[in-house]
C-alpha cells in the first residue's frame, strides 16, 4: 500500500466550478506535504506547499487534517487552463518524499 | 536561468544496450534525484545524492547506476537495457536532502522506449 493515496478520477467539471480533492497518508509521522500539477507529457511543477495551518493562494486552498490524515486541495472557480493532474507529496521524518499517483482534472467549457 | 535541464529528451534502445541520461541544474542546489514515471505507478525514486560525493539507491535501483558528477551534474546510467526500463525519466534538484521546505524542481524528463 503506497503511502500517499489519492482518488485518480478523472473530476470533470464544468468551467467557474468549485472541485475539491483529497489525498490520504499512512504515515502520522509525515511533517509537511506539497501539491504538484503536472500537465500531459510535461514534468511536474510545484503548485503550492501544505503546512499545520493550511495554505491559500488565489484560488486555491490546501487543508491538512492531521487527525484524520489527509489533505485536501480546493479549486475554487476553475479556469480550462487548470486541467491536469494533480500530485501529492507527503514528507515523512526520515525526509523521504512520497509521491501520490495524482488525480486527474479536466475542466470542460 | 534554465533550471534542470535534461538530455536527451527521446530515446529507442533495443534490449541490451546501453545509455546515459545526462541532467544539470543551475541553481546552486544540494540534493538531485532521478524519478521514474510509469502508467497507474506514480513517481519512483531510482537514486538520489543529497550532495556532491554521495549517491544512494531509492525505491526501484536495479539496473541502474549514477554519478554525482560536480555539484551541477547528476547522470543515470543503463547498463544492459530491459523492456521494463520503458518508462518517463525525470531529474529533479532541491536545495537540501528531502528536507520539508525545499520542493523539488523537475527536468522536463526523458522518453525512454526499450523494445
Amino acid at each position: 500500500r503506497k503511502e500517499v493515496e489519492q482518488d485518480p478520477g478523472p473530476f470533470n467539471v464544468p468551467e467557474g466550478a468549485t472541485v475539491a480533492f483529497n489525498c490520504t497518508y499512512s504515515n502520522s509521522a509525515s511533517q509537511s506535504f506539497f501539491w504538484y500539477r503536472q500537465d500531459c507529457r510535461k514534468e511536474p511543477k510545484l503548485l503550492m506547499s501544505v503546512y499545520s495551518s493550511g495554505n491559500e493562494d488565489g484560488r486555491f486552498t490546501a487543508q491538512l487534517n492531521r487527525a484524520s490524515q489527509y489533505i485536501s486541495l480546493l479549486i475554487r472557480d476553475s479556469k480550462l487552463s487548470d486541467s491536469a493532474t494533480y500530485l501529492c507529496v507527503g514528507v515523512n521524518s526520515g525526509y523521504a518524499l512520497n509521491f501520490g499517483k495524482g488525480t486527474s482534472l479536466l475542466v470542460t467549457p | 536561468n534554465a533550471g534542470v535541464t535534461q538530455t536527451p529528451k527521446f530515446q529507442v534502445l533495443k534490449t541490451g544496450q546501453s545509455m546515459t541520461l545526462q541532467c544539470a541544474q543551475d541553481m546552486n542546489h544540494n540534493s538531485m534525484y532521478w524519478y521514474r514515471q510509469d502508467p497507474g505507478m506514480g513517481l519512483r525514486l531510482i537514486y538520489y545524492s543529497a550532495s556532491e560525493g554521495t549517491t544512494d539507491k531509492g525505491e526501484v535501483p536495479n539496473g541502474y547506476n549514477v554519478s554525482r558528477l560536480n555539484k551541477r551534474e547528476f547522470s543515470l546510467r543503463l547498463e544492459s537495457a530491459a523492456p521494463s526500463q520503458t518508462s518517463v525519466y525525470f531529474c529533479a534538484s532541491s536545495e537540501n536532502t528531502f528536507y520539508p521546505d525545499s520542493p523539488l524542481h523537475f527536468g522536463n524528463g526523458t522518453r525512454l522506449t526499450v523494445t
